[in-house]
């Protein structure tokens, strides 16, 4: 059974920092993984989806990248804005199975 | 751009009441799903539908919920009978079915029991 870890919980960082959030899954024989944002009391925002097949996916200031042996993703935020603030979740998508998200990593960007 | 659409936003009802939440999915997408999202916890599948019938369900889905595709455009989630538990955010997501296989998500309801 997949199981999706996110590290750090919370992370708080000045305006401009550049920032690495963690995602870890178990099994990886996955269809793909996404990337999403979520503000608080609000819908799931699509960031990056990579394919099992990629091993990174840009838009923007993000940066996802995958590595599927080791079990891991990670969305790197270049020169982080207070916008930048929210919950971000990342979901494997598994071969005959559905969406399993982790639990989120809450980012605060300080003015 | 197409997108997933759900209503209502917000619905509150009491303990053992049925609730019908309602999702617009994207026209052409022939997947749909339901998570939910207790507050402060993780999002977690409840339910998969395709060719109008249930494909996969999670140890969450028992006889309490069902789902129903009424017509050509919308797609239900039932609770039967309320309980507090069943309080949280409520997501829709549609796929085509073609590789990426990506999920779109709807805003999500906000069902509150009381």
């Amino acid at each position: 059974k997949q199981e999706v870890t996110q590290i750090p919980a919370a992370l708080s960082v000045p305006e401009g920092e550049n920032l690495v959030l963690n995602c870890s899954f178990t099994d990886s024989a996955i269809y793909n993984l996404q990337w999403f944002r979520q503000d608080p009391g609000k819908g799931l925002t699509s960031l990056l989806l990579i394919q099992s097949s990629q091993r990174e996916q840009t838009s923007g200031r993000l940066n996802a990248s995958l590595d599927k042996s080791s079990g891991r993703s990670t969305l790197y935020i270049a020169a982080s804005q207070p916008g930048d603030s929210a919950t971000y979740l990342c979901a494997a998508h598994n071969y005959g199975q559905n969406f399993v998200f982790g639990p989120g990593t809450r980012l605060s960007v300080l003015p | 751009e197409p997108e997933v659409t759900q209503t209502p936003s917000h619905q509150v009802t009491q303990m053992g009441q049925e609730v019908i939440l309602r999702c617009v999915p994207i026209s052409n997408h022939l997947y749909f799903y339901w998570y939910r999202q207790i507050l402060g916890q993780k999002v977690e599948f409840l339910v998969s539908f395709y060719n109008n019938e249930i494909s996969e369900k999670s140890e969450i889905f028992d006889d309490q919920f069902s789902v129903e595709r009424p017509d050509g455009s919308n797609f239900t989630l039932k609770i039967r009978s309320t309980k507090l538990e069943d309080s949280a955010m409520y997501f829709c997501a549609s796929s085509d079915g073609t590789r990426p296989y990506e999920q779109y998500f709807g805003p999500g309801t906000r069902l509150t029991v009381t």
